[in-house]
């Protein structure tokens, strides 16, 4: 089974409120990976985490590495209808977290 | 134009009748993979190839095959499908194990 845990499963927000969705990993993990899939799609890679307490910012998008290297986050701060679609953590090696779908409501 | 191709895209299809998706990539990476996708399950991997005739297991390999003749293609293959393996299957390569994975659009198969 999956050992990376991501929540929440859904996620529904009204535009410009702010989104985050989290991945747990029973164990220390050597990197974390993000990606998005928009509806119909395929996975696109969003960023790599490798450090402990490493923080890394795109844009609106925010992702961390805890400092045990076993969770991350992905924060999304005023959400845009352009931001639907399902977002995945990965660790290394191709295991992913069964991901949260976000919808935006205009 | 750097990519990864499946095909075919839509695939319906009859219970034990062998079928083969193929995945090519032109990057020339050294990694690549198989993933079906289901509902609340998100992605999982099937099997993977470090290199060039180096294949292994993944989370869910249990009904499938694959090849890695050529670091170009690694096809999947069904030599018995079943209805349990409808799903939508990703390829994907990386220029190494643990880097970002470049993903193919996709094959959704049907299993009657």
């Amino acid at each position: 089974g999956q050992q990376v845990m991501q929540i929440p499963q859904y996620q529904h927000v009204q535009e410009g409120e702010d989104f985050t969705t989290y991945c747990n990993s029973s164990t220390t993990l050597s990197n974390i990976q993000w990606y998005k899939q928009r509806p119909g799609g395929h996975p696109v890679f969003l960023i790599q985490l490798v450090k402990s307490g490493e923080v890394k910012k795109q844009k609106r998008l925010t992702f961390q590495f805890g400092e045990a290297k076993k969770n991350s986050s992905l924060h999304i701060t005023a959400t845009q209808t352009t931001d639907v679609g399902t977002y995945f953590c990965a660790e290394a090696g191709g295991r992913f977290g069964a991901g949260t779908r976000l919808t935006v409501k205009p | 134009e750097a990519q990864v191709t499946q095909n075919p895209r839509y695939l319906i299809t009859v219970t034990g009748k062998k079928l083969t998706v193929t995945c090519s990539q032109n990057m020339n990476h050294e990694y690549m993979s198989w993933y079906r996708q289901d509902p609340g399950l998100g992605l999982r991997q099937i099997y993977y190839s470090m290199n060039v005739e180096v294949t292994d297991k993944g989370d869910v390999p249990e009904g499938y095959k694959v090849s890695r003749k050529e670091k170009r293609n690694f096809p999947l293959i069904l030599e018995s499908p079943s209805p349990n393996q409808t799903s939508l299957y990703f390829c994907a390569s990386s220029s190494a194990w643990a880097y970002e994975q470049f993903f193919g659009p996709g094959t959704r198969l049907t299993v009657l």
